[in-house]
């Protein structure tokens, strides 16, 4: 059963566009983690959130914690190509489990 | 600042071989951890090292797989024989703080190939 759930799955659009993805689970969470990987790299640290309801901005890129800290949702505003790439959450909640991840695709 | 270190980059085996994966964690960093990434299953957690030693081995798929951290600038993970389902990026991180919220920082992986 996997802890995490992130969907969408895979995301396809326009430079340009704004996003939503997100992460998801019926277990609280102590902390969350994104990080997002690039082809032939490891997943890099995006940003942590640990308390509820928590809102944090990276350049175009918005994270929130979701009240109850059962979920978490990541908007990029005006994608860029190298917004590209694999979008991972991460939990310390139990096996320090990975979600299962969005793969993102911004074509020029 | 060297990152966390990973040998080989790619491996090409055949089935029944020793395999034998090499990490060398961020200098200071009091945990390390081996993933293994596929297209099916995604970023699994195989074991985790805090200050050497194992902490959870529960994700090693089964006896085939070993993990060693003899010191704290080096561990292996050793699979022996080695299956085509082993097939699959192998990736090593290492943290500082506390397991459940420190960041971990990856290595660029081992690419394994069981023929």
């Amino acid at each position: 059963t996997q802890l995490l759930e992130q969907s969408p799955q895979f995301l396809s659009i326009q430079e340009g566009e704004n996003l939503t993805v997100y992460c998801n689970s019926s277990s609280v969470f102590s902390s969350l983690q994104w990080y997002r990987q690039e082809p032939g790299e490891g997943p890099v640290l995006l940003v942590t959130v640990v308390t509820g309801g928590e809102v944090k901005k990276l350049k175009r890129l918005t994270f929130q914690f979701g009240d109850a800290r059962k979920d978490s949702s990541l908007h990029i505003t005006a994608a860029q190509p190298g917004d590209t790439g694999l979008y991972l959450c991460r939990t310390g909640f139990q096996k320090l489990v990975f979600g299962t991840g969005t793969r993102l695709l911004v074509s020029p | 600042d060297a990152g966390v270190i990973q040998s080989p980059r790619h491996e090409v085996t055949e089935m029944g071989q020793e395999v034998t994966l090499r990490c060398k964690p961020i200098s200071g960093h009091n945990s390390l951890f081996w993933y293994r990434q596929t297209m099916m299953r995604g970023l699994e957690l195989l074991i985790y090292f805090n200050n050497n030693v194992p902490i959870d081995d529960s994700g090693m798929p089964e006896d085939r797989f070993s993990a060693k951290m003899p010191n704290a600038s080096f561990s292996t993970l050793k699979i022996q024989p080695s299956e085509p389902r082993d097939s699959a990026v192998y990736f090593c991180a290492s943290s500082q703080t506390g397991i459940r919220t420190g960041e971990l920082f990856f290595g660029e992986g081992s690419r394994l190939t069981v023929l």
